[in-house]
């Protein structure tokens, strides 16, 4: 069936760089897609990549695909404390679905 | 204005209480969705209504009915909850069904059955 996996937790230094992965299992998702949800709060859509793409970059954000092998990354420049968040990678399946993976915390180290 | 918004931030109900939760966007967005959100756990999708119209029901059971009154509004009614259904609800829009759509999503009601 449809899944998306990815690591639960990274720790970045402020300033250097967060690479989140996400790897997903429908090689017929159109769209990918990174949300953003911080404590408390619901779901913001950081961005999203047509599976026809291979990058997409947008200010400190940059999303890698490999659609050979099914993965996704986000690439956070500069990571500040605000950054600090839950990150999940996203799979459209069909018109209206979209599968989320678990999440990754995203913790900012002083 | 990319706002979905969505009432009460918090409720807290009884297991045979009846309340209800809310959600309205102006975007003229054609689809609306509510997802359930468990602690540390990702969305799942419970209904997705388009052009007002029930499209997709996830298996969801019958003591959580949604309503679409019209294209900017979305309820979702709760009455006999148990403990479990316990979650995070939120509710989304996007322009039309359609993956090429990206669905944007509300701060989301924080719902506890006692």
């Amino acid at each position: 069936g449809e899944d998306v996996e990815q690591s639960l937790f990274l720790s970045v230094r402020e300033g250097d760089s967060s690479v989140i992965n996400c790897t997903y299992t429908d090689s017929s998702s159109t769209y990918l897609y990174w949300y953003k949800q911080e404590p408390g709060a619901g779901l913001q859509l950081l961005t999203y990549i047509f599976s026809n793409m291979d990058m997409k970059q947008d200010q400190r954000l940059t999303v890698l695909l490999n659609k050979k092998d099914k993965h996704l990354s986000l690439r956070i420049a500069d990571t500040q404390t605000g950054d600090s968040a839950i990150y999940f990678c996203a799979e459209s399946i069909g018109d209206d679905k979209i599968i989320f993976g678990k999440g990754t915390r995203l913790h900012i180290l002083p | 204005d990319t706002e979905v918004t969505q009432t009460p931030k918090h409720l807290v109900m009884g297991m045979t209480n009846k309340k209800s939760l809310k959600c309205e966007q102006h975007m003229g967005h054609r689809a609306m969705y509510w997802y359930k959100q468990k602690a540390k756990k990702p969305p799942e999708l419970m209904f997705v209504y388009s052009y007002e119209k029930l499209s997709i029901n996830e298996s969801v059971p019958s003591r959580f009915s949604p309503e679409c009154p019209n294209s900017s509004l979305l309820n979702l009614h709760l009455h006999a909850l148990q403990p479990e259904d316990s979650a995070l609800y939120l509710c989304a829009s996007s322009t039309t069904r359609g993956a090429g759509n990206t669905i944007y999503f509300g701060e989301g009601s924080w719902l506890t059955v006692v």
